[in-house]
């Protein structure tokens, strides 16, 4: 069964650096979500990409993080710096962005920094 | 806003109890209604999802969830959990359409034996 894949599992870095993640969405999955999940809480929306295009960033603290989806087909997702209330779990999403639309979730990014 | 309100945060039941997971949305139009189950370790999974129809939605594993549009809620059901079902549950609602889920902040269930 096709997944989503996230790299890497596991970010532990120190403030004020920068890091990255990447997703790589099922094969054909035109629409492509960043969340990320705070300890405790539910997963909360970063970005949404229609094939390359952003479809909303409202959630995205620009000064210091930055996605893309330069081909339409894998994404990354950069913060820099990196600040202490980035440790979260990062969650990337894909759907086909056909009816029913559903969404399946890779295993996340953990990112702890210090 | 839309808004999804879980009202529990940590649940314990013991094997066999039953199980109701609350939830409540806040959406002004027609709304599309989800429970995902994240176990220990593991992706977000869909337990169930609810578009129109029925409003009692059956689910994998024994789940189950009534969508009751006067009360906007959407609450999860098992008439009898096992240990296996220790997990963080989270329900989610969105727009009609290819729009991003909103969640709630998720009830975690330990299940003992």
């Amino acid at each position: 069964e096709a997944e989503v894949a996230q790299s890497p599992r596991y970010k532990i870095t120190e403030k004020s650096q920068a890091v990255a993640f990447w997703c790589d969405p099922i094969s054909g999955h035109a629409t492509l979500y960043w969340y990320r999940q705070i300890l405790g809480q539910g997963p909360e929306l970063l970005v949404q990409f229609q094939d390359e295009s952003v479809v909303d960033d409202s959630q995205l603290p620009k000064d210091r993080f930055s996605a893309e989806r330069l081909k339409g087909v894998d994404s990354t997702l950069k913060i820099q710096p990196a600040e202490l209330g980035d440790s979260a779990m990062y969650l990337c999403a894909s759907s086909s962005g056909s009816p029913p639309y559903e969404q399946y979730f890779g295993p996340g990014t953990r990112l702890t920094v210090t | 806003a839309q808004s999804v309100s879980q009202h529990n945060h940590h649940v314990i039941l013991s094997e066999a109890a039953s199980l109701e997971l609350g939830c409540n949305y806040s959406y002004g139009g027609t709304v599309n209604l989800f429970w995902y189950v994240q176990y220990p370790g593991q992706h977000l999974q869909l337990l169930l999802k609810y578009f129109s129809g029925d409003p009692l939605v059956k689910g994998i594993k024994g789940f189950e969830a009534e969508f009751i549009k006067s009360k906007f809620s959407f609450n999860l059901r098992k008439p009898s959990v096992q240990w296996s079902d220790t997990a963080e549950y989270f329900c989610a609602a969105r727009d009609l359409g290819n729009t991003p889920l909103v969640f709630g902040k998720g009830t975690r269930l330990s299940v003992i034996a």
